[in-house]
């Protein structure tokens, strides 16, 4: 069995300001890891995947993760948040067919 | 593809009536998930499917609750009779085949039994 844990249930940042959302995983097999976010009112949208290959993954608005197979971890970071990042953040492993995800991190971007 | 399809978008209920949720998937995924969504647990897997038959329904939290899906295109989760602990946002969400894809999520159901 999987689990994920996120370390911190709310994130309050400034606006410009970096950020780091903090997930640690384990799993006794390989897995895939994904972070989604929720905006209120709305279903999971996915953010970034990990598959394989360059451990350093990208979203198109400015969100990375790092897989660190050692730490067990996919932290997700953004050099500078804006207000429309406000939204709940979601990891998420998926070993085997199950996708098991994490309590979720809400980031709250302040002016 | 319109994505992941949910009805209602919101149900009010009272307490014991029978309550069900729809779900019509991406079409070619062949994977589909039931995931319930609280304040106090987080999003919880129920249960899901692959190519129409039931995986593993151990999240299931109770035989209240049933899922079934008759076809590809289409899921129900049913819950008789409801209570008032079921509120909750149910979220549904498919995938196509490979541990690599990522699950596609629809805009969910809001749940309140009164």
């Amino acid at each position: 069995a999987q689990s994920v844990t996120q370390l911190d249930s709310q994130v309050p940042v400034f606006e410009e300001a970096p950020v780091e959302l903090r997930c640690n995983y384990s799993s006794s097999v390989s897995v895939y890891l994904f972070w989604y976010v929720q905006y209120p009112n709305q279903g999971l949208q996915l953010l970034l995947k990990y598959l394989s290959g360059s451990t350093l993954v990208e979203s198109i608005n400015g969100f990375e993760a790092e897989f660190n197979k050692s730490q067990t971890s996919f932290h997700l970071r953004k050099p500078s948040v804006h207000i429309s990042d406000t939204a709940e953040y979601f990891c998420a492993v998926r070993a085997g067919n199950m996708l098991t995800f994490g309590g979720g991190t809400r980031l709250m971007v302040k002016p | 593809d319109a994505g992941v399809i949910q009805s209602p978008r919101h149900e009010v209920t009272e307490m014991g009536q029978e309550v069900t949720l729809r779900c019509k998937p991406i079409s070619g995924h062949d994977y589909l998930f039931w995931y319930r969504q609280t304040m106090m647990r987080g999003l919880e897997l129920l249960i899901y499917f692959n190519n129409n038959v039931p995986i593993d329904d151990s999240g299931m939290p109770e035989d209240r609750f049933s899922a079934k899906m008759p076809n590809a295109s289409f899921s129900t989760l049913k819950i008789q009779p409801s209570e008032p602990r079921d509120s909750a946002v149910y979220f549904c969400a498919s995938s196509y085949r490979g541990r690599e894809s990522e699950a596609f999520f629809g805009q969910g159901t809001r749940l309140t039994v009164v």
